[in-house]
């Protein structure tokens, strides 16, 4: 597609239960990433990917936090017994990775709100 | 870790004045980004600034990426009510790590 797209746009849940959250990155683009923002506040990296591999996870808060890549294309973002601190704005990103962190630019999809009851 | 503070953490303007928002850290970063992001949506980004004491500009924006590496400020001037909205910097820090560090943003307000 033309840009980031992620899935579903809004979310509700009861705390406990599991979620999965999907990004679908432009077409061709190397490396994908996950970040949280909560109410009010800027953006908290979570991880990134590299194709189909993650070679920084540093900013999941728990191991009830995973994410996959696969095809080195669509990334699912999963939380398990969700809490109500996990609610917030789950953004995914996409970048080229060309020959150097000065083309890296960062294209966001317009996240999926989630919102633990 | 590495942390970004943005300031003023609101601006309430008239429509045709100027607006200036920096960002400090307390680490050096090599990419200095500013995003603009609108309700419901995710982060636009307006201006990236690659090198120390690179100003660059984009329309009514100009930013700056300071001299130390440590700091970076977004003008804009004449402003117009589609300029509400809510303003970060974000920094990407040593060579090999991709993630990016935001600051806690700006949101401004114009008033017609």
């Amino acid at each position: 597609g033309a840009g980031v797209s992620q899935s579903p746009s809004n979310k509700v849940t009861e705390k406990g239960k599991d979620v999965e959250l999907r990004c679908d990155p432009i077409s061709g683009h190397t490396a994908l990433y996950w970040y949280r923002q909560s109410l009010g506040q800027g953006l908290e990296f979570l991880i990134y990917f590299q194709g189909n591999s993650a070679p920084d996870k540093s900013g999941l808060p728990s191991d009830r936090f995973s994410a996959e890549r696969t095809g080195g294309s669509v990334s699912t973002l999963t939380i398990q017994r969700t809490q109500q601190e996990d609610s917030a704005v789950y953004l995914c990103a996409s970048s080229w990775l060309a020959g150097g962190l000065a083309k890296n630019i960062q294209y966001f999809g317009a996240g999926t709100r989630l919102s633990v009851l | 870790g590495q942390q970004l503070n943005q300031s003023p953490q609101s601006m309430f303007i008239q429509e045709g004045e100027d607006v200036s928002m920096n960002c400090t850290s307390s680490s050096i970063f090599n990419t200095w980004l500013w995003y603009k992001q609108d309700p419901g949506e995710g982060p636009v980004l307006l201006i990236a600034l690659y090198k120390a004491g690179e100003l660059t500009s984009n329309g009514r924006l100009t930013a700056q990426f300071g001299i130390t590496r440590k700091d970076s400020f977004l003008n804009i001037s004449a402003s117009i009510p589609s300029d509400v909205g809510i303003y970060f910097c974000a920094g990407q820090g040593a060579r090999g790590s991709y993630k990016l560090i935001f600051g806690s943003g700006t949101r401004l307000l114009v008033r017609p």
